[in-house]
């Protein structure tokens, strides 16, 4: 039973629009979410993070919403650029727990 | 330059042969973290270790093992008992806090097994 679901494989933005990566969850002892990026043969890296006691968090041009009633999350990057095409992993832990990752969604913004 | 590191970047092992994945930091985090990845999957979790001498297995430990003899150090063996063992391996650390667990990831290593 997968507790943090992507279910959207892929999604392709104009440069310049907004990119909304969604993310839902299902285990409502989840209190922290977290966005990682990932490019090809590399390791993912640390984008962003949201405690379950904030319903926003912003860093630059990406920011996390959380809906706690729906167990949800959704990650908005504006304006999207050329270099943010890569994969992204949404995650979840409880309280100093180990995380765990979505499927990904990958991210194409054309030029 | 604090960060993690895996050696090596690709791999190549004939079937039956055990092949040991190296891994280290030098961050002072107390968690460890080994993830596989198959082409268009997420991250699984193969073990894990909050601290020295302890791990616990993931959700995909059949056919591999680990140690942790060093803070910095987490090996992950890849037993001939995996069944399908050609992947993207990846390392992780972090310092657990009370708010939450923020992973740095190692840049990978890809094993092929023929």
């Amino acid at each position: 039973d997968q507790q943090v679901k992507q279910n959207s494989p892929s999604l392709s933005v104009q440069e310049g629009r907004i990119s909304i990566l969604n993310c839902d969850y299902t285990n409502s002892m989840f209190d922290y979410f977290l966005w990682y990026k990932k490019y090809p043969a590399e390791g993912p890296t640390f984008l962003i993070s949201i405690s379950s006691i904030k319903d926003k968090n912003e860093d630059g041009r990406f920011t996390v919403f959380l809906n706690k009633s729906a167990k949800h999350l959704s990650l908005h990057i504006v304006p999207s650029q050329p270099g943010d095409s890569a994969v992204y992993f949404c995650a979840a832990s409880e309280r100093a727990g180990k995380s765990t990752f979505g499927d990904g969604t990958t991210l194409t913004v054309k030029p | 330059d604090g960060g993690i590191t895996q050696s090596p970047k690709y791999l190549f092992r004939k079937e039956g042969q055990n092949v040991t994945l190296s891994c280290e930091q030098n961050l002072n985090h107390d968690a460890m973290y080994w993830y596989r990845q198959d082409p268009g999957q997420g991250l699984r979790l193969i073990y894990y270790s909050q601290i020295v001498n302890d791990f616990q297995k993931g959700d995909i430990a059949e056919g591999y093992s680990v140690s942790r003899e060093k803070k910095e150090s987490f090996p992950l063996t890849v037993t001939s008992a995996q069944k399908n063992p050609t992947a993207f391996y990846l390392c992780a650390s972090s310092s657990p806090t009370e708010l939450g667990d923020e992973q740095y990831f190692g840049p990978g290593t890809r094993l092929t097994v023929t």
